[in-house]
């Protein structure tokens, strides 16, 4: 079975550093791209973006290059999404997701919270 | 950057309604074209990659067509746990696009 965890909800203040995760299991990890998704309250899906974990080729949306760090180690089958300076904006709900020659599956988001 | 336009934003209907909802793509996607539901609080859920290929579980109530730049979702026999917003994405080109979302609300 198909599942990717994600790690659990954080509160950060303004300017601190996160690093969220997303650990991929039934599936050969290296093999497919995975990726982030906001979800800011109450709005749709923004795609952040993507990452091959065999090779590490990561391609991010123009909205969010220069914002975040995408990175995956694939000895742990785990995707990373990071913030070297958190802005209150940045609260949302992250999702990672995975796109199999079986379809599309999600991680059960993790809820960042950035608040001084 | 393609666009994804979904119409109607939303829409009421009933138990055991048929309902339809259009995804349009700003250039050609061939059949990249994925559907999803989200329910309040929770995370999307995949219906249908390829443009028609049902994913695995999803009952057959759900049903999509279309390539080149227009998409169908249909949703036959409303049940209230249908009730929920549907997301398309794009996965031609990257970056990969959504559209904004159709809420299905009960009338």
């Amino acid at each position: 079975e198909v599942q990717l965890v994600q790690s659990g909800a954080e509160v950060k203040k303004p300017g601190e550093s996160l690093k969220i995760s997303c650990k991929g299991s039934g599936y050969t990890f290296s093999n497919y791209w995975i990726g982030w998704v906001r979800q800011m309250p109450g709005k749709g899906l923004e795609w952040m973006g993507i990452i091959y974990p065999g090779d590490s080729n990561t391609r991010y949306s123009p909205s969010f290059q220069g914002q975040v760090t995408i990175s995956a180690d694939k000895s742990l089958s785990t995707a990373y999404l990071q913030w070297s300076s958190l802005k209150a904006s940045d609260s949302a709900i992250y999702y990672c997701a995975t796109q199999l020659g079986g379809g599309n599956f999600w991680g059960q988001g993790t809820l960042v919270t950035v608040s001084s | 950057d393609i666009q994804m336009t979904q119409s109607p934003s939303s829409l009421s209907a009933s138990v055991g309604d048929t309902v339809t909802i259009t995804c349009r793509a700003s250039q050609g996607i061939s059949t990249y074209l994925a559907w999803f539901q989200q329910k309040p609080g929770k995370a999307p859920k995949s219906l249908i990659y390829g443009a028609f290929t049902l994913q695995s579980g999803v009952p057959s109530k759900f049903s999509g067509s279309g390539s080149g730049t227009d998409f169908t979702l249909t949703i036959t026999n409303l049940q209230p746990e249908d009730f929920a917003t549907y997301y398309c994405q794009q996965y031609n080109n990257w970056p990969w696009s959504f559209g904004q979302g159709t809420k299905v609300e009960i009338k």
